[in-house]
């Protein structure tokens, strides 16, 4: 069955520390993924697509097609990144996505 | 995604009644979703529509009810029939490809 597991509910880092949330995903074919945030009383928004490749924020994810994975990474962490983290999967190319239960990153000072 | 409007935003029922959430969009997207997210619990599918007059059950859709007259509009009732309904309701839409965009949700307590 195609899923995707985040398997940390709560991540919580001092602020300058690396961050990495994980996403795994389980899907034989070609993937399309992402990441969305949820900052408080904020609406969800859309974080990375794996396809673009860029860096948003400072946050950047690699597809790991081997380890089928898509983790998110950030040198070093800022307060501001306090949030919930929500990895998604596209099996379908229609916009139909499949989320994770999502990750709640805590930057403490 | 400013395009993506949901009201009220807070909502507040007696335990029996039956309750209808509104999305509407102006984004000219085909596909809509509504979502309903629990603590601990992240994103569940409640609803989809990829055409107007066409909508599909998402993972939990006993206990609410979907229509899609118009492109523009996705309605959520929420039923009596629903047995645990005190939740935040996400609506979203999609192009088709290249994610989706969320409305600032509706929340919604049944006492």
């Amino acid at each position: 069955a195609q899923r995707v597991t985040q398997p940390e509910k709560l991540l919580s880092v001092f602020k300058g520390a690396p961050v990495e949330l994980k996403c795994n995903y389980s899907y034989s074919g070609s993937p399309e993924l992402f990441w969305y945030v949820q900052y408080s009383r904020q609406r969800l928004q859309l974080l990375l697509r794996h396809i673009s490749r860029e860096s948003i924020k400072g946050f950047t994810a690699d597809l790991n097609k081997g380890e089928t994975s898509f983790h998110l990474k950030k040198p070093f962490a800022q307060e501001e990144d306090s949030a919930m983290y929500y990895c998604a999967l596209d099996t379908s190319n229609t916009g139909k996505l499949i989320f994770g239960q999502g990750t709640t990153l805590q930057v403490k000072p | 995604d400013g395009g993506i409007t949901q009201s009220p935003k807070y909502l507040f029922r007696k335990e029996g009644q039956n309750v209808t959430l509104s999305c509407e969009q102006n984004l000219n997207h085909d596909a809509m979703y509504w979502y309903r997210q629990d603590p601990g619990q992240g994103l569940r599918l409640i609803y989809y529509s990829q055409i107007v007059n066409d909508f599909q059950k998402g993972d939990i859709a006993e206990g609410y009810s979907v229509s899609r007259e118009k492109k523009e509009s996705f309605p959520l009732t929420v039923t009596s029939a629903q047995k645990n309904p005190t939740a935040f309701y996400l609506c979203a839409t999609s192009p088709g490809t290249g994610g989706q965009y969320f409305g600032p949700g509706t929340r919604l307590t049944v006492t």
